[in-house]
């Protein structure tokens, strides 16, 4: 079953607002990833972090890497109409080669 | 990254029926997986897809099920048999080219059973 806590479960925000969300694990992550999806088609990826305390940004988007290693936040600034969509979190241990997804946090944008 | 053609991009089947979804790669890659979306839901992972042997299951599903082949390592394909209307999700294929590029999904097969 899911092992990542991910919040919000959805948010309604302005255009021009900052979104912050973020995911917990009660065990340890090497990896943490970032995705979005848009309707209609598969997650795409947005931020990948690869150590604890790493901070990484993409345009708009910033993510962390916790220090503990059971956690990560994504930050998007001056949000846009093309924000909207599902963002979720993905922890990926070196012993496993798959990954375990949050349940999504819903982002809605009104202009 | 790797580009993933994933086919059919959506079907409605009778239950009782099967449908087998392909996953094709344009490079070769080790790793290879089957996720499950359900309605409104995140991701599960269904399987890993090994090449040239049996595919490894995640607990909750099983190969009777959800029989896996990979013939190579450009491709793989999921069979969802004997389906019912709890079948219907949102199947998606999904590679790992470089731990850089994080896992690549392809657009995924939305499949309705009535």
């Amino acid at each position: 079953g899911q092992q990542l806590n991910q919040s919000p479960q959805s948010m309604f925000i302005q255009e021009g607002e900052d979104v912050s969300m973020n995911c917990t694990s009660s065990s340890i992550f090497n990896t943490w990833l970032w995705y979005k999806q848009d309707p209609g088609e598969g997650p795409v990826l947005l931020i990948a972090l690869y150590k604890a305390g790493e901070l990484t940004s993409n345009g708009r988007l910033t993510a962390q890497f916790g220090i503990t290693r059971k956690d990560s936040f994504l930050n998007i600034s001056a949000s846009i109409p093309s924000d909207v969509g599902i963002y979720f979190c993905a922890g990926q241990r070196y012993n496993n080669n798959d990954m375990r997804f949050g349940a999504g946090t819903r982002l809605t944008v009104k202009p | 990254s790797a580009v993933i053609s994933q086919k059919p991009s959506r079907d409605i089947c009778q239950r009782g029926t099967s449908l087998t979804i392909q996953c094709q790669v344009d490079s070769q890659v080790t790793m290879m997986f089957w996720y499950r979306q359900q309605p409104g839901q995140s991701l599960t992972l269904i399987a890993t897809a090994n090449q040239g042997s049996e595919a490894t299951y995640e607990s909750g599903f099983v190969i009777d099920k959800f029989p896996i082949s990979r013939p190579n390592l450009t491709f793989s394909t999921l069979t969802v048999s004997n389906m019912s209307p709890e079948d219907s999700s949102i199947y998606l294929c999904s590679v790992v080219v470089t731990r850089a590029y994080g896992y690549t999904f392809g657009s995924g097969t939305r499949l309705t059973v009535v």
